[in-house]
């Protein structure tokens, strides 16, 4: 099966900088990559993803990117602010057929004001 | 929410006790997951199904089993609860998510189990 490793397990950054978090997959045939940001108490919710045939994707003040051949990607958040603060979930799977999602062990990230 | 409900939402069990966690949804999807979640180990697959009585192992399926008598449901049952089962649970649906392009996972807003 799917191994995803997720670095770093935790991340403190000054309001204002950027954080990056980066993962790792093991499986070729995966091709959509998913993040999720879990706040406090609270479920995992999706915020971005990327697809295989894609190499990066942004949204406001997140992107990620995918290396295939390298087989990892990574979550950069710029201009960070206090409510980016939480536990953010890296995944691996496909996109539209086969049955399970990886997940890495998350990065607790803290933006200090 | 994609209409995912879970319950109970918080359970206190005493070692050896069977266990039982729903996962209701409303939306008709044909995938639902069982993951929990603990310090250092992320979200990991117990079990999913991908229909009525279709169900299968994921990668820590000891001492838990499933059922699906029906579209909307999914039940977690812990037959004989441990200490090691004090965790959070999270059910989940599968949708083919058009602004996500893909299959994506949707999740239940957990159930907080504590085995004492």
């Amino acid at each position: 099966g799917e191994n995803v490793e997720q670095h770093p397990s935790t991340l403190s950054v000054q309001e204002g900088d950027s954080a990056v978090i980066k993962c790792t997959y093991s499986d070729s045939a995966s091709n959509y990559f998913p993040w999720y940001k879990q706040e406090l108490g609270k479920r995992p919710q999706l915020i971005i993803d990327i697809r295989s045939n894609v190499g990066e994707k942004k949204d406001q003040r997140i992107a990620v990117t995918l290396n295939k051949t390298a087989k990892h990607f990574s979550l950069h958040i710029t201009e960070t602010q206090p409510e980016d603060s939480a536990v953010y979930f890296c995944a691996a799977g496909p996109r539209t057929t086969g049955n399970q999602f990886y997940f890495g062990t998350g990065t607790s990230l803290t933006v200090i004001p | 929410d994609a209409g995912i409900t879970q319950s109970p939402r918080h359970k206190v069990t005493e070692t050896g006790t069977p266990v039982t966690l729903r996962c209701h949804q409303t939306e008709n999807h044909r995938y639902m997951y069982w993951y929990r979640q603990d310090p250092g180990h992320g979200l990991r697959l117990i079990h999913y199904s991908y229909g009525v009585k279709d169900t299968d192992k994921g990668e820590v399926s000891d001492g838990y089993s499933v059922s699906r008598s029906k579209t909307e449901d999914f039940l977690l049952t812990l037959e004989s609860a441990t200490s090691s089962q004090t965790s959070v649970y999270f059910c989940a649906i599968r949708i083919f998510d058009r602004e996500y392009s893909g299959n994506t996972i949707y999740f239940g807003e957990g159930s907080w189990l504590t085995v004492v």
